[in-house]
């Protein structure tokens, strides 16, 4: 079946734009993780879905990231006035459930931004 | 402050020997660890996992060691194959109730013919 979709898979932004990034995940999973990965980093969690539950923001930089869901398909990752430091891979992953057991994380390929 | 660390960024390992990954942790509420493997341009793929009331699991040439008195696990991969030339972390998380993962920075494997 289909994994984890993400798109677009490269983006190049000026310094204060918004961009937004799209992830598609696997179809039934309605857990939905944002993470990022810095050069020479490892991944940071950015914020996480769980069905209708509030999401969990606690990763977000800053105020200049959001993200949003519909239900348990789509999310978009904005980030408003974009900076240099912001240039990253930003991995999305999708999973069965959040709940009492620790279930495996199924990743998309990632969108690669750069921030000139 | 990093939880989980990979203090080897690189190892190099010719074919048909064994490839040895570390990983080190410091927060003892960790009780779930999971590999990962990455080749470039994609997202990490989940390899396999241990939880913290075993130490050691196997699935074919993998492998994972677990040493909680240490808070040190590792990955054996036997025999190593080219194609096992990747990127690998090494993540942690709680398995009671929902838990982020933890990651550390990567080991890039390397395993020549």
């Amino acid at each position: 079946g289909a994994g984890v979709s993400q798109s677009p898979s490269n983006k190049v932004t000026e310094k204060g734009k918004d961009v937004e990034l799209r992830c598609d995940p696997i179809s039934g999973h309605t857990a939905l993780y944002w993470y990022r990965q810095r050069l020479g980093q490892g991944l940071e969690f950015l914020i996480y879905f769980q069905g209708n539950s509030a999401p969990d923001k606690s990763g977000l930089p800053s105020d200049r990231f959001s993200a949003e869901r519909t239900g348990e398909s789509v999310s978009t990752l904005t980030i408003q006035r974009t900076q240099q430091e912001d240039s990253a891979v930003y991995l999305c992953a999708s999973s069965t459930s959040g709940g009492e057991y620790q279930e495996t994380q199924y990743f998309g390929p990632g969108t690669r931004l750069l921030v000139l | 402050d990093q939880q989980v660390k990979q203090n080897s960024p690189s190892l190099s390992v010719q074919e048909g020997r064994i490839s040895i990954l570390n990983c080190d942790y410091t927060n003892s509420m960790f009780d779930y660890f999971l590999w990962y493997k990455k080749y470039p341009a994609e997202g990490p793929t989940f390899l396999i996992s241990i939880s913290s009331i075993k130490d050691k699991n196997e699935d074919g040439r993998f492998t994972v060691f677990l040493n909680k008195s240490a808070k040190h696990l590792s990955l054996h991969i036997v025999p190593s194959q080219p194609g096992d030339s990747a990127v690998y972390f090494c993540a942690a998380s709680r398995n009671s109730g929902y838990s982020t993962l933890t990651f550390g920075k990567g080991t890039m494997l390397l395993v020549s013919p």
